[in-house]
């Protein structure tokens, strides 16, 4: 089975801070994307990656930044947190196949006070 | 934003087949229709996926109208454990990459013992 796992499932920073989110997938998928999930927002994508060191912006970038330095870690940046960034936040992986279902996470669950 | 409507919620019957509709009017002739489901503090799960013949898998059927404007995800014997939001999800057109999957409201699913 596929195993997408995201280091933290919680984390609590203070506004400021810097914050790094790590997801780590082991099925050597191209793939990785990151996603924040709100209460009557839905799912909303932040960054995704085709490939080591490409990143393309999803529908809501602001105020984050990536790092894809390995096939297997996708990391997700939050360069000086606020308040509007306390969220759930989810990583994928996919393969390159057209049709291939995305594998999420858990989830990490950031509270910035 | 999403190109599928499904209802906000739906009750069923432990035992009893879990039918969930999804609406995708505007679905073009080479985009397929997903279906996900996200348990309570857990991330996103794939469950099936189709263009345009019926699926089957250990997990539900899905049934694909011959316009293929609607769809229909099976549950065929729910338990207390598929409660759960279930995403219906028409994934854009391939174009140069592997496209994200834009996640809309879903259906909320109780199944009552």
């Amino acid at each position: 089975d596929v195993k997408v796992t995201q280091s933290s499932r919680y984390l609590v920073k203070r506004t400021g801070e810097k914050v790094f989110l790590e997801c780590v997938q082991d099925m050597d998928h191209e793939n990785m994307f990151w996603y924040r999930q709100d209460p009557g927002l839905g799912l909303r994508l932040i960054y995704f990656s085709y490939d080591v060191k490409m990143k393309e912006k999803g529908d809501i970038p602001e105020g984050y930044s990536v790092s894809r330095e390995k096939k297997e870690r996708f990391s997700l940046i939050l360069e000086s947190a606020s308040t509007n960034q306390t969220s759930m936040y989810l990583c994928a992986s996919s393969s390159h196949s057209m049709t291939a279902p995305l594998h999420f996470g858990n989830g990490t669950r950031l509270t910035v006070t | 934003d999403a190109k599928t409507t499904q209802p906000p919620s739906m009750d069923c019957a432990e035992g009893r087949a879990a039918n969930l509709p999804c609406n995708h009017s505007t679905i073009s002739g080479n985009e397929y229709v997903y279906w996900y489901r996200q348990i309570h503090s857990q991330g996103p799960q794939y469950i099936i996926h189709g263009l345009k013949n019926n699926e089957t898998n250990e997990m539900a059927s899905l049934i694909i109208t011959e316009d293929r404007k609607s769809s229909t995800l099976i549950l065929p014997h729910a338990t207390l454990r598929d409660t759960a939001v279930y995403y219906c999800i028409v994934r854009p057109s391939f174009n140069s990459g592997n496209t994200p999957l834009v996640f809309g409201k879903g259906t909320r699913l109780s199944v009552i013992a």
